[in-house]
């Protein structure tokens, strides 16, 4: 089965910046996305297509692309972006979807 | 305002079968392929399923395979999950999910409903 693998944990201090990577083999071929869950909340889309921001995120999200790793950086980190962060994207044949190990943001 | 409202969880026996429903309002149901998503108790968010627009194509993951079937009604803005032959790890909330004009992500997502198969 396809796979992406997430560090499980990033720590960052408020106003630095946070890096997640996200690894999976179709990754050249796939677009991939970034979901923010809070604790009791459902998952609230931040990137989509590697790259674009959906109206209403912050600018601080930015996403970027590389081979077989997306990346989801957030520059100047708030408390309130401590929160579980899950890459996804699908297969080679666009039929099955994925989600990574996710990450977990701790704020200092 | 769109909204995706889950319903039809509870404790189920393993081996038993339990229907959920994602009630949509606020945009045009029969536009957009709506997908299935798990998250068990402690544990990351996984992909059930998904259905096209129109419901003439379906997939799932290969842990529930030939145990549980999507489908919808677009007549009544609806999709849902039929789950058979349950067991105690599909124990997890359940989130059905918008996804948008193809390849711009899952943009709404419901309150997910709870799932508990226990005896």
């Amino acid at each position: 089965s396809y796979e992406l693998t997430q560090p499980p944990a990033v720590s960052v201090s408020p106003g630095q910046t946070a890096r997640i990577t996200c690894s999976g083999d179709a990754l050249p071929e796939q677009y991939g996305y970034w979901y923010q869950q809070k604790p009791g909340q459902a998952p609230v889309l931040v990137i989509y297509k590697d790259s674009e921001r959906p109206s209403g995120i912050p600018e601080r999200f930015s996403g970027s692309s590389s081979g077989t790793t997306v990346t989801l950086t957030i520059s100047g980190v708030q408390a309130e972006d401590e929160a579980d962060y899950y890459c996804q994207s699908a297969d080679s044949s666009s039929t099955l979807f994925v989600f990574g190990t996710g990450t977990k943001v701790t704020v200092l | 305002q769109v909204q995706l409202v889950e319903s039809g969880g509870g404790v189920v026996q393993p081996g038993r079968s339990l229907r959920l429903s994602c009630a949509a309002s606020g945009f045009t149901f029969s536009n957009c392929g709506m997908h299935w998503v798990r998250q068990a108790p402690g544990r990351g968010l996984e992909w059930v399923a998904v259905i096209w627009y129109d419901g003439s194509k379906k997939y799932y993951v290969d842990s529930v395979k030939g145990r549980f079937t999507i489908s919808r009604d677009n007549s009544k803005n609806t999709l849902y999950l039929q789950m058979n032959s349950l067991r105690a790890e599909d124990t997890a909330v359940y989130y059905c999910a918008r996804d948008r004009p193809p390849g711009m992500g899952w943009d709404y997502w419901g309150q997910g409903t709870l799932v508990t198969v226990s005896s």
